[in-house]
């Protein structure tokens, strides 16, 4: 298994300034994601953070708006940029230790980071 | 498309009674199946999974989930429950060569005493 550490646990903020989250774990993973999560809903990927070439981004999220780094194995930052409310949600560190193909592997997640925007 | 289905948003089992949490999927391929608790305000936590083999799976909090191929679910079970579970529980399913995981909607999960 993975331990994971995110920063900060939760913040309030105001529209239109932006926030960093850390994303840090315990040992070199392979792969690295952000989501988000509505509460008591599912969760959403945001992007694949890739180790030294730019972040994969899902349908309907932007690099401007989130911009991600993964500087090496075992670190990434997710900013949400110029924030309004509709981005107060839970943002969530998740990783894959190891990644051959076939699927079994097990992904495992940080605590999340609970953001407030006013 | 691929995708997973829990077909209750909330669930209430009495104290020590068994428990069911549903999930059925649709995948090409042979579908890799798991599932995630996630109890207030934490991260989602890692509870069980089947790859092949043996189709009943033991997993964490005496949990335990059924495969079956030709109804295409695999449904979390305990046979006594807890107030402790009461927590949001995710089914998810990844398939092929593809890493992401198809997620369902999430079920609430109430155990009264």
């Amino acid at each position: 298994s993975a331990v994971i550490s995110q920063k900060p646990s939760r913040d309030i903020c105001q529209r239109g300034t932006s926030l960093t989250i850390q994303c840090q774990v315990d040992s070199q993973v392979t792969m690295m994601f952000w989501y988000r999560q509505q509460p008591g809903q599912s969760l959403t990927l945001i992007a694949t953070a890739n180790q030294g070439s730019e972040a994969t981004y899902e349908s309907g999220f932007v690099i401007d708006k989130f911009p991600i780094s993964r500087p090496n194995l075992t670190f990434s930052t997710l900013t949400v940029s110029n924030m309004s409310p509709e981005d107060s949600s839970i943002y969530l560190c998740s990783v894959l230790p190891y990644w051959v193909a076939g699927g079994g592997e097990t992904q495992y997640f940080g605590p999340g980071t609970r953001l407030l925007v006013l | 498309a691929q995708s997973v289905a829990q077909p209750e948003d909330q669930v209430n089992v009495a104290e020590g009674n068994p428990l069911t949490v549903k999930c059925t999927y649709s995948v090409s391929g042979n579908p890799y199946l798991f599932w995630y608790v996630q109890y207030p305000n934490r991260g989602l936590q890692f509870l069980l999974k089947y790859i092949t083999g043996d189709n009943l799976v033991k997993g964490s909090y005496g949990f335990e989930a059924e495969f079956n191929k030709s109804q295409t679910s695999f449904h979390l079970k305990k046979p006594s429950a807890l107030v402790s579970d009461s927590a949001l529980y995710f089914c998810a399913v990844r398939a092929g060569s593809n890493y992401q995981l198809i997620w369902g909607a999430g079920t609430k999960l109430i155990i009264k005493p």
